[in-house]
């Protein structure tokens, strides 16, 4: 298995600009998250979901974030419009189940200018 | 609030010593511990603890939970420069996992 596959690696964008972060969780897991870390604030949950169906958004930011999962192997967080501040790695995580420890992807480094 | 609290911090040894990591939390509808290394990039898993008393150990790592006193410790022993990350402990809250803010453990040679 690939693993979670996230994309792209790296993103510079300035503010303002909508941002795209993908993710393809491993097949057959249920569960994905969208974490975000920062040195100030470690990893943060912003969402994540069961079977494709948003179960807690309460980390996700402000309304600038969304998140979808349109089918269970591709997920995307958007950020519209950017702010500096937004600036971190964005990780995706999935599990097969809540009983097992979470796969984490490579991340995103966003950096927002 | 949840919190998880990780000591120390950081810290530096040399090749052969023995360290101990850890990880003491409060946070509602606890089932387990996770235990993550985060080299460069995305954090790998290390253990899932869910029961007391129960020591899991992966070569030189192992690790201990205690349920009573919300706290866990991870043990590496013989370290090498390769064991050089952040350790990372979460554990649960209801349905997910609060990360700590980890230990940056640096094996000198």
């Amino acid at each position: 298995d690939a693993g979670v596959i996230q994309s792209p690696r790296h993103e510079v964008t300035e503010m303002g600009q909508e941002v795209t972060l993908r993710c393809k969780p491993i097949s057959g897991h249920d569960y994905l998250f969208w974490y975000r870390q920062t040195m100030m604030r470690g990893l943060e949950l912003l969402i994540y979901f069961n079977n494709n169906v948003p179960i807690d958004d309460s980390g996700m930011p402000e309304d600038r974030f969304s998140a979808k999962m349109p089918n269970a192997s591709f997920s995307t967080l958007k950020i519209q419009p950017s702010e500096p501040r937004d600036s971190a790695v964005y990780f995706c995580a999935s599990s097969f189940s809540l009983n097992y420890g979470y796969t984490f992807g490579s991340g995103t480094r966003l950096t927002v200018v | 609030e949840d919190k998880v609290v990780q000591s120390p911090l950081s810290l530096v040894v040399h090749e052969g010593d023995t360290v101990t990591l850890n990880c003491s939390y409060e946070v509602t509808n606890f089932r387990s511990l996770l235990w993550y290394k985060q080299e460069k990039k995305a954090p790998t898993f290390l253990f899932m603890l869910t029961s007391s008393g129960i020591e899991k150990k992966s070569g030189r790592l192992s690790s201990i939970l205690d349920k009573k006193e919300l706290f866990s410790i991870l043990n590496i022993t013989a370290t090498q420069t390769g064991d050089s990350a952040v350790y990372l402990c979460a554990p649960s809250h209801g349905q997910n996992f609060v990360f700590g803010p980890g230990t940056r453990l640096s094996v000198l040679p």
